[in-house]
């Protein structure tokens, strides 16, 4: 069945620095991929997603792109700040309405 | 305001009780979706129904039973409830019609503690 995997968490990084979390899926067919953010005592919230090979999704700052060759959705930020401190989520979606989550990476970011 | 919401936000009750979850959504969508989060962060799909119709049934025990009124409303029911029932139900929806990939929207979630 699909499944994905996301790098374990939690990633701690200072305010400005880089960021990458890493996503890679099991799926049949073409899945749609995802990026999903929970804020503390929140439901989760799509950050963006991307839908066939190639594409890269984007916003707030926040890329990703579908690359069909390593099967990957890696989240990346170029300066993160201490609101963006959330925990993120790869889903894809590929059979029939279901969408599958990865285990969730918590990111805190401390000035 | 435009949302999905669920109720009660929290849920306290002993093993062996029956207890339900609420969730509508204004939305105007029409698939609507029950997640289980654990206390890892872990999502597992539960239930899901398209225009009150049951479209996904994951391996989940047969004392959680969803109940579909009509397409804004998706209703979970736990019967006989033990500690390991104890996560937080999120409930979701999307709008099959907008789009295949049309994302889901969630509601706060239910937080339930089954002492």
């Amino acid at each position: 069945g699909d499944s994905v995997t996301q790098m374990e968490g939690p990633v701690t990084l200072s305010e400005e620095a880089f960021l990458t979390i890493n996503c890679t899926y099991t799926a049949t067919g073409y899945p749609s991929l995802f990026w999903y953010v929970q804020y503390p005592g929140e439901g989760l919230q799509l950050l963006l997603k991307a839908t066939k090979a190639d594409d890269k999704g984007s916003n707030k700052g926040f890329e990703a792109t579908y690359r069909k060759e390593t099967t990957s959705f890696h989240l990346e930020k170029g300066s993160v700040q201490v609101s963006d401190s959330a925990v993120y989520f790869c889903a894809l979606k590929g059979g029939y309405q279901k969408v599958t989550f990865g285990t969730g990476t918590k990111l805190q970011v401390i000035p | 305001d435009t949302a999905v919401s669920q109720t009660p936000k929290y849920l306290v009750t002993q093993m062996g009780n029956d207890k339900s979850i609420k969730c509508e959504q204004n939305l105007g969508h029409d698939t609507m979706y029950w997640y289980k989060q654990d206390s890892k962060k872990f999502l597992k799909i539960m239930f899901s129904y398209n225009n009150k119709e049951l479209i996904i049934n994951e391996t989940v025990p047969n004392r959680f039973s969803p109940k579909s009124p009509d397409k804004a409303h998706l209703n979970l029911h736990i019967n006989s409830l033990e500690l390991g029932d104890s996560a937080v139900y999120f409930c979701a929806s999307r709008n099959l019609l907008d789009s295949y990939n049309s994302p889901l929207h969630f509601g706060n979630g239910t937080r339930l503690t089954v002492t």
